[in-house]
């Protein structure tokens, strides 16, 4: 059984650039989330996928954006990169329907901003 | 007021001993409640649900819900080195996660 998967694993980006971050959720799965998580804190919730469709966001700035695949997969986009993005990516699958709304996550994706 | 408070600890137990984490939320609407362990330099990985008030256990866990004093925890019996870890507490309320700043759990031998 597959889990979730990220690419790529580290990332480094100068202050202005632009990043895609790329998610495959766990077989079965049609849900993905995208959570941001800086030193020492716990991950913050950027936005959620479903269907194709962004459902729900947090308090995130429209340089980031999102976009999920008929497959289920997903990717992450940060424009005009800051120094403050810096932090670990995770991407998070889920079974909307399912009885539960338990969340897997991948291994990350570390992204410096230099 | 944050929505999930953990003590940032760091904990220290002994080999052996029970580690009890606590964590607090703020939603009355929240409704499903997890531990996650996170590993430095990795990805949090789910150790227990909870969504009915009560105990529930696993193994060497056991989570422990009152949603009318609004707080989760978390006990860890015969604690290992290998527990050592940052403890995060999730809720939900419609499908997103909401974390706390997490509790470091350190096992000494």
């Amino acid at each position: 059984d597959a889990g979730v998967t990220q690419s790529p694993t580290h990332l480094i980006k100068t202050r202005g650039q632009q990043v895609t971050l790329r998610c495959s959720p766990k077989s079965g799965h049609d849900t993905v989330s995208w959570y941001q998580q800086a030193l020492g804190q716990g991950p913050q919730f950027i936005f959620q996928y479903y269907e194709e469709e962004e459902r729900q966001r947090g308090n995130f700035p429209d340089r980031f954006s999102g976009h999920q695949f008929p497959n289920y997969s997903s990717e992450l986009n940060v424009n005009a990169l800051l120094l403050g993005d810096s932090a670990l990516y995770l991407c998070a699958s889920s079974l909307r329907a399912g009885v539960t709304d338990t969340q897997y996550f991948g291994p990350g994706t570390r992204l410096t901003v230099l | 007021q944050k929505e999930v408070e953990q003590n940032s600890g760091p904990l220290s137990v002994p080999e052996g001993a029970i580690a009890s984490l606590n964590c607090t939320y703020s939603d009355r609407v929240s409704q499903s409640f997890f531990w996650y362990r996170q590993y430095s330099g990795k990805s949090p990985e789910l150790i227990m649900s909870i969504y009915s008030n009560g105990d529930k256990e696993d193994g060497r866990f056991t989570a422990q819900l009152n949603k009318a004093s609004q707080y989760v925890s978390l006990l860890i019996r015969d604690s290992q080195p290998s527990d050592s870890a940052t403890y995060l507490c999730a809720v939900t309320g419609f499908q997103k996660l909401v974390f706390g700043t997490g509790t470091r759990l350190l096992v000494s031998p």
